[in-house]
C-alpha cells in the first residue's frame, strides 16, 4: 500500500540553492496538495492541483513553484532557498474536493536551509 | 471551517479504551466531522469521518451527538502506536477554502505501557 510517497525524507540546503521535492501517489486521485508545517504549528497550504495541467496557489506560495504533468506526480520546486523555508513539507492527495473525501498524506520531507 | 475545541492532552493505559472529545457548537448542517492524527515525525493520517450517524472503521469509532455540537473519537483498545496528536476538523463544501485542511492544536494522547 504505497499511497503518497515523498522523496527525499531529509535534506540540508545552503541559502540560494534550489531543489525539487518529489511527490507521487498511486491512488489515481485528481487532487494533490503541498503543505508546510513549521515546528509546533499547523499546516499551511502552499499549492494545490485539481488535475493534470492545473495548479493554483494556496496560502503561502511565495518562493515555490509546482507543476502537474501527470495524475501521479506533483513536484514542488524551491528556486532560491531561504532560511524561512526551513520546515517539514507534506504532500497530500484526495479523490476530489468534497468535504466527504479525506486527504491522504505522505511522510514528509524535512528541509533545513543554512 | 468552523471552530472545534479539544483538550490539550489526555492519557491512557495500553489496551484500555480511549474517548477523545471534540466540541463544535457552531457546526452547520453540511459540515462533515473529520478526525486525523499525527504520530511523531510522520505525516497526518486520516482516521475517520462522519456527518450525522455514528461511524466505525478498522481504526476507530466516531460517536456524534444528536445535536451534532460534539463528537467523540473512540479507540477501542489503545496501543503504544496510538500515541499521537489527534485533530478534530469540520469540513464543508462551501466557499473557496475547502481545499485546505486547517488543523488546530489537537489533543496529545499519551499511552502508558
Amino acid at each position: 500500500n504505497a499511497g503518497v510517497t515523498q522523496t527525499p525524507k531529509f535534506r540540508i540546503l545552503k541559502i540560494g540553492q534550489s531543489m525539487t521535492l518529489q511527490c507521487t501517489q498511486d491512488m489515481n486521485h485528481n487532487y494533490m496538495y503541498w503543505y508546510r508545517q513549521d515546528p509546533g504549528m499547523g499546516l499551511k497550504l502552499i499549492y494545490y492541483s485539481v488535475g493534470a495541467g492545473i495548479t493554483d496557489k494556496g496560502e503561502v506560495p511565495n518562493g515555490y513553484n509546482v507543476s502537474r504533468s501527470t495524475t501521479e506526480d506533483f513536484p514542488l520546486r524551491l528556486e532560491l532557498a531561504a532560511p524561512s523555508q526551513t520546515s517539514v513539507y507534506f504532500c497530500a492527495s484526495s479523490r476530489d474536493r468534497s468535504s466527504n473525501q479525506p486527504q491522504h498524506f505522505g511522510d514528509g520531507t524535512r528541509l533545513s536551509i543554512l | 471551517d468552523a471552530k472545534t475545541t479539544q483538550p490539550n492532552s489526555m492519557e491512557s493505559n495500553e489496551e484500555e479504551p480511549v474517548h477523545l472529545p471534540c466540541n463544535h457548537s457552531t457546526i452547520s448542517g453540511t459540515d462533515y466531522i473529520h478526525w486525523y492524527r499525527q504520530l511523531p515525525s510522520q505525516g497526518p493520517e486520516y482516521v475517520i469521518h462522519g456527518l450525522t450517524s455514528n461511524v466505525n472503521n478498522r481504526m476507530a469509532s466516531l460517536a456524534i451527538a444528536e445535536d451534532r455540537k460534539s463528537s467523540t473519537l473512540i479507540l477501542h483498545r489503545a496501543t503504544l502506536r496510538d500515541a499521537a496528536v489527534y485533530y478534530c476538523i469540520l469540513r464543508d463544501d462551501s466557499g473557496g477554502s475547502n481545499y485546505k485542511l486547517t488543523f488546530g492544536k489537537g489533543t496529545l494522547l499519551t499511552v502508558n505501557p
